[in-house]
């Protein structure tokens, strides 16, 4: 079975434009949730999705979103890009909806690496 | 309101000896508490999970935890390091209603041969 994918793997913006990423979930499952992990932050929750609807949501800004379509692939966009937006985002998917996997265990995707100079 | 502190940023032990990686929670209500391991360029794993079940966790790789309410403590432990275990461990607090989570800093630890 096919584990969580990410792409890309990594990404190098400038600040002010937009980035996408995308996160492929294991099949069958149908939540997926984003992290960012920053050098100075650490693990910081974004959001997650559950049957395409936002479910859960952490303290970011507007500027990022996301979405998850109807075969649960998910996409998280950042808008107006920050120098501190750099970091690690990580994708995870488990089967039902909940965060940390206390009913579902989530299972993590690589990451992208996103730089912005 | 939860939180949770990793004693640790960086733990050295030699292979063969015990492991102890200490984690601290701050919780209202009664938390769900994990412990992930993340390897160089890898994702987060699942190492284990305490639900207010056994207090005492055992989880893959050998590892465990234990669960104690009056210290506000979930350290994780296991007998004997080996190299692989080498990488960053994160504890992870949600409250009772599973909206949140938080993660603790990380603590790095290293295996000497």
């Amino acid at each position: 079975k096919a584990g969580v994918t990410q792409t890309p793997r990594y990404l190098i913006k400038t600040r002010g434009q937009q980035v996408t990423l995308s996160c492929s979930p294991i099949s069958g499952h149908r939540s997926v949730s984003w992290y960012q992990q920053t050098p100075g932050q650490g693990l910081q929750f974004l959001f997650e999705y559950f049957s395409e609807t936002q479910r859960n949501k952490g303290n970011f800004p507007g500027r990022f979103s996301g979405r998850q379509f109807s075969n649960s692939r998910s996409e998280m966009n950042v808008s107006t890009l920050e120098l501190g937006d750099s970091a690690l985002y990580l994708c995870a998917s488990s089967l039902g909806q909940g965060l940390a996997g206390v009913y579902n265990e989530q299972f993590f995707g690589p990451g992208t690496r996103l730089t912005v100079l | 309101a939860q939180s949770v502190t990793q004693l640790d940023s960086h733990v050295s032990v030699s292979e063969g000896t015990p492991v102890l990686l200490r984690c601290n929670y701050s919780s209202s209500y009664s938390p769900s508490l994990f412990w992930y391991v993340q390897h160089p360029n890898k994702g987060l794993q699942l190492l284990l999970k305490y639900t207010s079940a056994a207090t005492l966790v055992k989880g893959i790789n050998g590892f465990e935890a234990e669960f104690k309410k009056s210290e506000t403590s979930f350290h994780l432990t296991k007998p004997s390091a080996h190299m692989s275990d080498a990488a960053e461990y994160f504890c992870v607090v949600t409250p009772y209603n599973n909206n949140d989570m938080r993660f603790g800093a990380g603590t790095r630890l290293t295996v000497k041969p």
